[in-house]
């Protein structure tokens, strides 16, 4: 198994810009996750995805954009780039996510690291 | 609002000392508390994930306990190594509705062991 995949590993925009972040995992999980890193920081949800078909908002989702058509991939999109959209994105699957599933682990791509100029 | 916050910030021991990391989050009410390693440029691995109703969970010569009540949590890492070297983050998972997984994040402590 590979896991979680992201790509690309790095990428420099323009201001107003626009890219696709992409991301696939291999291990069946209903769970996905779209995080930011900011230097020094923790990591921030932006969207979550608990099937196909079914996103929703994490704490900082302006900005971006999710879809959700397999159970495999969940690219996020970037509409506008702006120079505080530079940070390394993560995404991350887990096979359940609330109530008494909501036990079990996450698992973590290597990240794309996206700086806007 | 939950909040997550690790001391210290970073921290740098001689190979062979054990080590104690602080996790502390403001409400108790977590599904479950989990902790990670981030090597420089890679993603997140799982050490330990403790459920709520846990009060410790053990791989290796990792230790990670939970006091729910308290808010807080601790990884203990006996006779650190060199390879030990890494950025270590806490995250909870909050027990509210509306919530569907997501995982809040410390910012994380720095952990340098030197040969």
């Amino acid at each position: 198994n590979a896991g979680v995949t992201q790509t690309p590993k790095f990428r420099i925009l323009k201001i107003g810009q626009s890219m696709t972040l992409q991301c696939t995992q291999d291990m069946n999980h209903n769970y996905m996750y779209w995080y930011r890193q900011d230097p020094g920081m923790g990591l921030k949800l932006i969207y979550y995805s608990v099937g196909a078909g079914i996103t929703d908002k994490g704490e900082v989702p302006n900005g971006y954009n999710v879809s959700r058509s397999t159970t495999e991939d969940f690219p996020l999109r970037l509409e506008l780039a702006a120079p505080s959209q530079t940070s390394v994105y993560f995404c991350a699957s887990s096979y359940g996510g609330a109530g008494l599933a909501a036990t079990d682990t996450q698992y973590f791509g290597p990240g794309t690291r996206l700086t806007v100029l | 609002k939950q909040e997550v916050t690790q001391i210290p910030a970073a921290l740098s021991v001689p190979e062979g000392e054990n080590l104690v990391l602080n996790c502390s989050f403001t409400d108790s009410a977590i599904y479950n508390l989990q902790w990670f390693r981030q090597d420089p440029g890679k993603g997140l691995t799982s050490l330990l994930l403790i459920q709520s109703s846990q009060r410790e969970q053990t791989s290796g010569r990792l230790n990670a306990s939970l006091d729910k009540s308290s808010g807080r949590s601790t990884l203990y890492i006996a006779a650190s190594q060199p390879g030990d070297s890494a950025t270590y983050l806490c995250a909870v998972r909050p027990n509210y509705g509306g919530s569907q997984g997501n995982l809040i994040f410390g910012k994380g402590t720095k952990l340098s062991v030197k040969p």
